[in-house]
């Protein structure tokens, strides 16, 4: 059981090149997300979806997009990076309708850099 | 303005004693508080959450006290280990989703 699978681990990206992190799970979770972590403020959602074909906005979403075609997969697009795109990225997957906080899984991470 | 605050930024603690941390929210609408645990080079993972109609939960060497009235909750772990130090993130949802919302985290550092 792979849980939450987030590709690549690390990235160094020009500014305004655009790439897509990757985030894949197998637990059949209908709800998916994205936060970034960046130092002193925790982690921050970025966008989610809460089933196929449905996303939605979190608290930072500008320069990022996100697709939901299927249940397992969720991608993040980062369109034209900026330096202050640098930072933790994590995807998280759970079931939709449940407030409990052990059915959220986070993927390990994806380190970016833009330089 | 963050709604769920962390105000120490580190703790350090020797192996077998308690270790406290504590988190502040603002938003009285949060109804569920989680405490996650991070290692580096690590996705955070679920260690113990509290719903908002109660004010204890014990799970093993860990407690999450959770006071309404001070919007304030705090974990206690008795007693600590070395394999305890962490970045430990206060997180709370509100409504019916599973949209968290952070604080910035402790380091824990436990000594042996």
């Amino acid at each position: 059981n792979a849980g939450v699978t987030q590709t690549p681990k690390f990235q160094v990206l020009k500014t305004g090149q655009s790439m897509t992190l990757q985030c894949a799970q197998d637990m059949n979770h209908e709800y998916m997300s994205w936060y970034r972590q960046d130092p002193g403020m925790g982690l921050r959602l970025i966008h989610y979806s809460v089933g196929a074909g449905i996303t939605d906005q979190g608290e930072v979403p500008n320069g990022y997009n996100v697709s939901r075609s299927t249940t397992e997969d969720f991608p993040l697009r980062l369109l034209s990076a900026a330096p202050s795109q640098t930072s933790v990225y994590f995807c998280a997957s759970s079931y939709s309708g449940t407030r409990r906080g052990n059915t959220i899984y986070f993927g390990e991470g994806s380190w970016l850099t833009v330089v | 303005d963050q709604q769920v605050k962390q105000n120490s930024p580190s703790l350090s603690v020797q192996e077998g004693r308690i270790s406290i941390l504590n988190c502040d929210y603002t938003n009285s609408m949060f109804d569920y508080f989680l405490w996650y645990k991070k290692y580096p080079a690590e996705g955070p993972t679920f260690l113990i959450s509290i719903s908002s109609i109660k004010d204890k939960n014990e799970d093993g060497r860990f407690t999450v006290f959770l006071n309404k009235s001070a919007k304030h909750l705090s974990l206690h772990i008795v007693p600590s280990q070395p394999g305890d130090s962490a970045v430990y993130f206060c997180a709370a949802i509100v409504g019916g989703g599973n949209k968290l919302v952070f604080g910035a985290g402790t380091i824990l550092r436990v000594k042996s």
